[in-house]
């Protein structure tokens, strides 16, 4: 059974770092591209960032460019968003995602629940 | 630029269909689209992908209940004999290289 599971969220403010973690179990991580999908209180989802399988390719939305990076130990079957230079806009419940496929162009088809980033 | 347009919201009665759109609304029409549940205060769950010929792959688990189809650049999402649980927010993504875009959802009321 494929689980993810997210840590690392909480109360951070304004200009402030968080690192969020992603534990993965279930399927070969090595093998597969994952994202960092968020979503506002109240508000839909937003991509927020994704990285090929063996971390070689990243991406970003625009909103993050320059502030988050992705990362992942495949050793450890474990994905990474560092966060840095916090905003209040930041504050979103934060899902890492399974893409099905290696590089970043599937549908996520597996999520984790989430955990929750406060910027104040 | 991908686009991808929805209904704010929908309803329909216990027992009976609904069909919910996602709309390519910048991009080329032929792009597959996966289709996302959310629960009430739960993570999303990956329901199916849905290709631009109609065809689609469901994900583990997913009742036949739900179905989905394609005619030019909309995609469809189909929930048949609806359950009270299947009331919740519907998202439609799709992506590109290095990409990836969700509409901005359906909320479905089973009434």
């Amino acid at each position: 059974e494929v689980q993810l599971l997210e840590s690392g969220g909480g109360l951070v403010q304004p200009g402030g770092s968080l690192r969020l973690s992603c534990a993965a179990s279930g399927f070969t991580f090595n093998n597969y591209a994952m994202i960092w999908v968020r979503q506002a209180p109240g508000k839909g989802l937003d991509w927020v960032s994704g990285i090929s399988d063996r971390g070689r390719d990243t991406y970003y939305a625009d909103s993050v460019k320059g502030r988050f990076t992705i990362s992942r130990d495949n050793s450890k079957n474990t994905l990474y968003l560092q966060m840095n230079s916090l905003r209040a806009e930041d504050t979103a419940e934060y899902y890492c995602a399974k893409v099905a496929a290696a590089t970043g162009t599937e549908a996520a088809d597996y999520w984790g629940q989430g955990t929750l980033v406060t910027v104040s | 630029q991908l686009v991808l347009t929805q209904s704010p919201s929908a309803s329909a009665s216990l027992g009976a269909s609904v069909k919910l759109t996602c709309t390519l609304s910048s991009g080329p029409s032929t792009y597959a689209i996966a289709w996302h549940q959310q629960q009430p205060e739960k993570g999303p769950r990956f329901l199916m992908k849905v290709n631009s010929d109609g065809s689609h792959k469901k994900g583990d688990g997913i009742p036949d209940r739900f179905s989905g189809s394609s005619s030019g650049a909309e995609r469809y999402l189909t929930i048949s004999s609806l359950q009270s649980g299947d009331e919740a927010d519907y998202y439609c993504q799709t992506w590109g290289t290095g990409i990836w875009v969700f509409g901005g959802g359906t909320k479905l009321t089973v009434l």
